[in-house]
Order: C-alpha cells, then sequence, then structure tokens
C-alpha cells in the first residue's frame, strides 16, 4: 500500500544539522512532489517547502531559506530534508507529505513523523 | 503573506453538529483542505477542494467555502471525532502552502 516511513528520532546540539529522511512506496515516486512540514510541540503545522522528486527542483519557505535542503534519491524512492544551523526553536516532529492530485493539491499522505529535539 | 484564521477551541455534545471556521481575505476564491490530527499522531485529510471527501471519511464530515469563511461541518459528532483540525490552502500570490491555527474539538 502507499506509505511513507520515515527515519528516526534524531537529537542534535545547537548549530549543528540535521537530515531526516522520507522514504515512498506503492506508487510512482517520481510522479508527486513530496512536500515537508513540522509541527513544534503542542504547536501547529508549519509548511517547509517542497521537491519534485522527478526533476529535484525545489520552492522553500522564505523562513527556511538558507537553511534548508530538500533532497531526492530516486534509486531508493527516498527524500531528505535537511536543516543546518539548529537552535531550539527547531525543536519539532518533522514530516514529509504528498499531494497525489497535483502540486497545488491536498496533501493525501503523511508519514509518521520524525522527532528532532535541539538541546545542549 | 496570507493568514488562515481559526477558533482555538469547539466544543460539542455527542450526536450533535460541530462546525469549525477558517477565516481568510476572499478565502472563497481559493481552494481549502481539512485535516484531522489525533494526538501523537500524522495529520489526516478529511476534506480536500473545499467539499470533496477522501474515501474512507465519514459522510458525516463535510465541507464549503464562500466570501471570507471556510467551514468543515462534522455531523452526529462521536467521541472519536475529538481531535485538532487545520484548514490549509495554496498561497498562489507566493507559491506557498498555509496553514491555519488550528481547532481543537473537544467532545463534551
Amino acid at each position: 500500500q502507499v506509505q511513507l516511513v520515515q527515519s528516526g528520532a534524531e537529537v542534535k546540539k545547537p548549530g549543528a544539522s540535521v537530515r531526516v529522511s522520507c522514504k515512498a512506496s506503492g506508487y510512482t515516486f517520481t510522479s508527486y512532489y513530496m512536500h515537508w512540514v513540522r509541527q513544534a510541540p503542542g504547536q501547529g503545522l508549519e509548511w517547509m517547502g517542497l521537491i519534485n522528486p522527478s526533476g529535484g527542483s525545489t520552492s522553500y519557505a522564505e523562513k527556511f531559506q538558507g537553511r534548508v535542503t530538500m533532497t531526492r534519491d530516486t534509486s531508493t524512492s527516498t527524500v531528505y530534508m535537511e536543516l543546518s544551523s539548529l537552535r531550539s526553536e527547531d525543536t519539532a516532529v518533522y514530516y514529509c507529505a504528498t499531494p497525489f492530485s497535483g502540486r497545488e493539491g491536498a496533501f493525501d499522505i503523511w508519514g509518521q513523523g520524525t522527532m528532532v529535539t535541539v538541546s545542549s | 503573506s496570507y493568514v488562515l484564521i481559526q477558533p482555538p477551541s469547539v466544543s460539542v455534545a455527542p450526536g450533535e453538529t460541530a462546525r469549525i471556521t477558517c477565516g481568510g481575505n476572499n478565502i472563497g476564491s481559493k481552494s481549502v483542505h481539512w485535516y484531522q490530527q489525533k494526538p501523537g499522531q500524522a495529520p489526516v485529510l478529511v476534506i480536500y477542494y473545499d467539499t470533496a471527501r477522501p474515501s474512507g471519511i465519514p459522510e458525516r464530515f463535510s465541507g464549503s467555502n464562500s466570501g471570507d469563511t471556510a467551514t468543515l461541518t462534522i455531523s452526529r459528532v462521536e467521541a472519536g471525532d475529538e481531535a485538532d483540525y487545520y484548514c490549509q490552502l495554496w498561497d498562489s500570490s507566493r507559491d506557498h502552502w498555509v496553514f491555519g491555527g488550528g481547532t481543537k474539538l473537544t467532545v463534551l
């Protein structure tokens, strides 16, 4: 069945970088965009950006420009989200999600989430 | 940037109807999606393109969108509907995706 499986929880120190992976299965990986969304503890959902798994093009939210990099590996149907210069405010659950109805469509399928904790 | 406003909380008794609003400037001209999120779980899409319901979502869930307000309506509310609900849309002017702040639905 269609699913997105993310990598495990991470604990990082301020100033470090973190890379979260999201492996897709059950559909043609290169046919659908992939978004990243994060949720700080007790807070709402925040869109970070997206990647086109077919060509690798990306679009990032202004808030994360310069700190976030999204890449993909078509051989393993995996997308990656790397966030650098981590600070305590980056402590959050990070989700990947894909829209099956088109680039601007709703996020039909979500990964299970990856907890990233930034602490000294 | 485009802002979506949701009430922080809505309370309703079992069997009643819950209405969760999502306000935005001329939101009726945009396509709105709704997600349900239970504690410790990833969000689940419950309404897309204003009124469409994904397979597996009960008919009790419906949506509307007009003017400056989109609304998620849950009829015959059940205890299992207790969750946070988020509205979302694509802001074409900035090519960004925007979420509302979320509404906690409490079933009394």
